[in-house]
């Protein structure tokens, strides 16, 4: 699979349901982090991993990273209808001065109220 | 919360024109970053930015692009003699030392 795939590409829950999604990547990274895009509109960020952390916490959201199998999962837990979006793994690979970052191709959350 | 602004939010242009997209980045923030978004495809990078200078930039950021930063404020994207190709979302972000990237709400870009 290309650098930062999501899986799986589209997702529909009831509200109030948890929403998991996947990536892969395939470089090693420096950290990755998971973004969101409403229709029509620019990318949100919604959290950072760095290579050495496993698991982190923001609100609803929780993130995962396992490195040995360059892999993160984002859980959104009691989900709401307003977290219908794409959401977005992106890698950022840590090449000295680079800090591009590698989007996936994403996937699309309907959560149906 | 500062954002990233770009302007304009839609612009439509013949083949072969010339097209200038703007961003004003965040105002504290040293890098700068431009991407596109095929419709219906992944976010692409496509040049970085920084010391007013080019730091990266993709196989896609030919001769036919250019990136500038005029004044203290904006940060413009110059694409030459457009291709039906070239239409695509066209993202903007910024960020300080550290990560992560604010991104703008894009210019749609469309060419006839």
């Amino acid at each position: 699979s290309q650098q930062g795939e999501e899986d799986p590409q589209a997702l529909s829950i009831q509200e109030g349901e948890n929403a998991t999604m996947n990536c892969s990547y395939k470089t090693s990274i420096n950290n990755l982090q998971w973004y969101r895009q409403n229709s029509g509109r620019g990318l949100v960020h919604l959290i950072l991993i760095r290579s050495n952390e496993r698991e982190k916490h923001s609100g609803r959201l929780r993130v995962t990273l396992d490195t040995s199998k360059k892999s993160s999962s984002l859980l959104i837990t009691a989900s709401r209808a307003a977290d219908t979006a794409s959401y977005f793994c992106a890698t950022d690979a840590g090449d000295t001065g680079r800090r591009a970052l590698t989007f996936g191709s994403g996937t699309r959350l309907q959560v149906q109220p | 919360e500062p954002e990233v602004t770009q302007t304009p939010s839609h612009q439509v242009t013949q083949m072969g024109q010339e097209v200038i997209l703007r961003c004003v980045p965040i105002s504290n923030h040293l890098y700068f970053y431009w991407y596109r978004q095929i419709l219906g495809q992944k976010v692409e990078f496509l040049v970085s930015f920084y010391n007013n200078e080019i730091s990266e930039k993709s196989e896609i950021f030919d001769d036919q692009f250019s990136v500038e930063r005029p004044d203290g404020s904006n940060f413009t994207l110059k694409i030459r003699s457009t291709k039906l190709e070239d239409s695509a979302m066209y993202f903007c972000a910024s960020r300080d030392r550290a990560q992560p990237q604010h991104f703008g709400d894009g210019t749609r870009l469309s060419i006839l």
